[in-house]
């Protein structure tokens, strides 16, 4: 068990450009999930994958937001033309199909300039 | 809805002093509640969970929570406090959804240790 892997750990990127983060998930977790969190704020849901199928999103995941995660396994999370306002740290979590309780990866802190 | 409220966003005590973070939450069902410890730049480590059960639940690194269903609180405590422990805490409510669980998390407390 290596835990919940994310990269890159920190994202410096100009207005406008588009940006992808990574999510390894613990390998026998079914369930994946994405979380933003801004500074001096607690985490907020943004999306849910249960194997490949998401099965949720927050309406805090705007159009420019997309997320995948192709055969189950990692997972990506896309931001097209990247505003200030997205500059947050990013979570990725995941559980087992049983129990209570996530694993949360590292974080990607993003920063938009 | 499910909410939680973190009474304090900043909580300052001496090395060896009993460590006290308030937590409060709302909830229309029978709640399972979380706290989770966060150091500067890391992700979120989970402390200790309440579902069912014992209402006095302990956790990892000395830490302990109790459940209140009167007082809808979910109060955190360490009786001595380490250095180690200055950390940004964040109390948490599950939602269940689609199978799984969505979290509800507090503002969080930032953990001081004075010397």
């Amino acid at each position: 068990d290596t835990g919940v892997s994310q990269n890159p750990r920190h994202k410096i990127t100009k207005r406008g450009q588009n940006v992808t983060f990574r999510c390894d998930p613990i390998s026998e977790h079914n369930r994946l999930y994405w979380y933003r969190q801004t500074l001096g704020q607690g985490p907020e849901f943004l999306t849910y994958f249960q194997n490949e199928a998401q099965l949720e999103k927050s309406r805090l995941l705007s159009d420019r937001f997309s997320a995948e995660r192709p055969k189950g396994s990692f997972s990506t999370l896309e931001i097209q033309r990247t505003e200030q306002g997205d500059s947050a740290m990013y979570l990725c979590a995941s559980s087992p199909a049983e129990g209570y309780g996530y694993t949360f990866g590292s974080g990607t802190r993003l920063t938009v300039v | 809805a499910q909410s939680v409220t973190q009474l304090g966003s900043h909580v300052s005590v001496s090395e060896g002093a009993l460590v006290l973070l308030r937590c409060n939450y709302s909830s229309s069902v029978p709640p399972y509640l979380f706290w989770y410890v966060q150091y500067p730049n890391q992700g979120l480590q989970l402390l200790l969970k309440y579902t069912t059960g014992a209402t006095l639940v302990k956790g990892i690194n000395g830490f302990e929570a109790e459940f209140k269903k009167s007082e809808t609180s979910f109060h955190l405590t360490k009786p001595s406090a380490h250095m180690s422990d200055a950390a940004e805490y964040f109390c948490a409510v599950s939602l269940l959804f689609q199978g799984a669980q969505k979290l509800v998390f507090g503002q969080g407390t930032r953990l001081t240790i004075n010397p």
